[in-house]
């Protein structure tokens, strides 16, 4: 069975610093990853994923992850947070085959940016 | 392009009372979720359709918990009798092509409390 787990329910980052969000996978499959974020009240909002090609993602927003096979991770980093990058992040994990299919989502990290 | 439609945004019920949900996907979408979002935790899926078809129900409590997409298009998900543990955000999603690949898109969720 897929699984994902988020390290850190709450992360706190001055403006300017660096932001990195953890996230480890489980999967007996070779899986495709994905980070969403979602501003309060909002639905999720899809800031990259990796479906088997580079490993190195980059998404909307700055936003960038790797995706490392022998660590079964797919970490999310940003160089210099913004004010606007508060929000609740959520790394979520897919059957490669059915790399639109159901998402199995981890716990979410959230975001606080301090000016 | 129009994203995800739901309605309505927010919904205050009493536990017992019954409940429904509407979701429109993005036009031409032919696969729909439901997620369930509890304070606190990732998205859990609920329901997935193909079509006007049930691909995967497997965590929909369905002694209380209904789901139909006659047409294929338009979906309502309905809770009876709802209770407090139903508190929750509820997502729909759909699935469609973007530069070759296929991506789930959100809709902006229905805020459930029962009171």
């Amino acid at each position: 069975a897929q699984s994902v787990t988020q390290l850190g329910s709450h992360v706190s980052v001055s403006e300017g610093a660096l932001v990195l969000l953890r996230c480890n996978y489980s999967s007996s499959v070779p899986p495709y990853l994905f980070w969403y974020v979602q501003y309060p009240n909002q639905g999720l909002q899809l800031l990259l994923k990796y479906t088997s090609a580079a490993t190195l993602v980059k998404g909307i927003n700055g936003f960038e992850a790797e995706f490392k096979k022998s660590e079964t991770s797919f970490h999310l980093t940003k160089p210099s947070a913004h004010m606007s990058d508060a929000a609740e992040y959520f790394c979520a994990v897919s059957e490669w085959r059915n790399q639109g299919g159901k998402l199995i989502f981890g716990q979410g990290t959230e975001l606080s940016v301090k000016p | 392009e129009a994203g995800v439609a739901q309605s309505p945004r927010y919904k205050i019920i009493e536990k017992r009372q019954s409940v429904a949900f509407w979701c429109n996907p993005i036009s031409g979408h032919a696969t729909l979720y439901w997620y369930q979002q509890i304070l606190g935790q990732g998205p859990k899926l609920l329901i997935q359709f193909q079509n006007n078809g049930v691909v995967d129900d497997s965590q929909l409590p369905k002694d209380r918990f209904s789901a139909e997409r006659l047409k294929g298009v338009d979906s309502t998900l309905k809770i009876q009798p709802a209770k407090l543990e139903d508190s929750a955000v509820y997502l729909c999603a759909s699935r469609g092509w973007v530069a070759y690949q296929e991506t789930q898109y959100f809709g902006p969720g229905t805020r459930l409390l029962v009171l």
